[in-house]
């Protein structure tokens, strides 16, 4: 199975600043099949990104992923209120489907 | 809009059994791959089953084979998980999500808000 490390495990950020979290695969992703999600406090993921790169119908664009083989990144440009939640990547690319552990952005 | 609403959880005792149903709406539900996910308290996402859009095939995590099973009812747009022998470490929110699948692998669109279960004595 593929192992998706997310770091760091907590991010402390101010509103308007810039997040940038890391998912890295135990080996490659086929066609960098891989997805970020949001999840809010008390609430269901949200899909973010497709592809690796590829925003979600909805997404402000302020979301952005980017990366390829085993190294993928998701970057929130401007920081908002509704923007403090945990997020997770999810590998598509083989057999079983397998999520990271999360990164929690905070409020600094 | 797409709407996924799960429904039958509970508290249940170890080695008990419990039918998770979800009611999708807003979309043509028999033309999806859909899935169940799920999430241990505090803990992160874990992909439970998938089922192909006419239900003739089905996926689950190894852990869980043999004693979870995902069916649906495309006439009733609803998904079903039927879970037996339940352990504490099956202690988790269960959400419904409509899937995208790629080349055999999938990944989730739209989630339902999710049903809560509780395996204790």
């Amino acid at each position: 199975d593929i192992v998706l490390t997310q770091s760091p495990g907590t991010l402390s950020l101010s509103p308007g600043e810039r997040a940038t979290l890391s998912c890295r695969a135990s080996q490659s992703i086929s066609n960098n099949y891989l997805v970020w999600y949001q999840q809010r406090p008390g609430q269901a993921p949200r899909l973010l990104i497709y592809g690796a790169s590829s925003r979600a119908t909805g997404i402000p664009d302020r979301f952005s992923g980017s990366g390829s083989g085993a190294d993928f990144t998701l970057t929130i440009s401007r920081l908002e209120a509704e923007d403090f939640a945990v997020y997770y990547c999810q590998q598509y690319g083989s057999s079983p489907e397998t999520f990271g552990q999360g990164t929690k952005v905070e409020i600094k | 809009d797409v709407q996924l609403v799960e429904s039958g959880g509970g508290l249940v005792q170890p080695g008990g059994s419990l039918r998770l149903s979800c009611a999708a709406s807003g979309f043509s539900f028999s033309r999806y791959w859909m899935s169940w996910v799920r999430q241990a308290p505090g803990k992160g996402l874990e992909w439970v089953a998938n089922i192909k859009p006419d239900g003739s095939e089905t996926f689950y995590v190894d852990s869980l084979k043999g004693r979870f099973t995902i069916s649906r009812d495309n006439a009733k747009n609803s998904l079903y998980l039927q879970m037996t022998s339940l352990r504490a470490e099956d202690t988790a929110v269960y959400y419904c999500a409509r899937g995208v699948r790629i080349f055999g692998v999938v990944f989730f669109e739209y989630w339902g808000q999710g049903t809560r279960v509780s395996v204790s004595s």
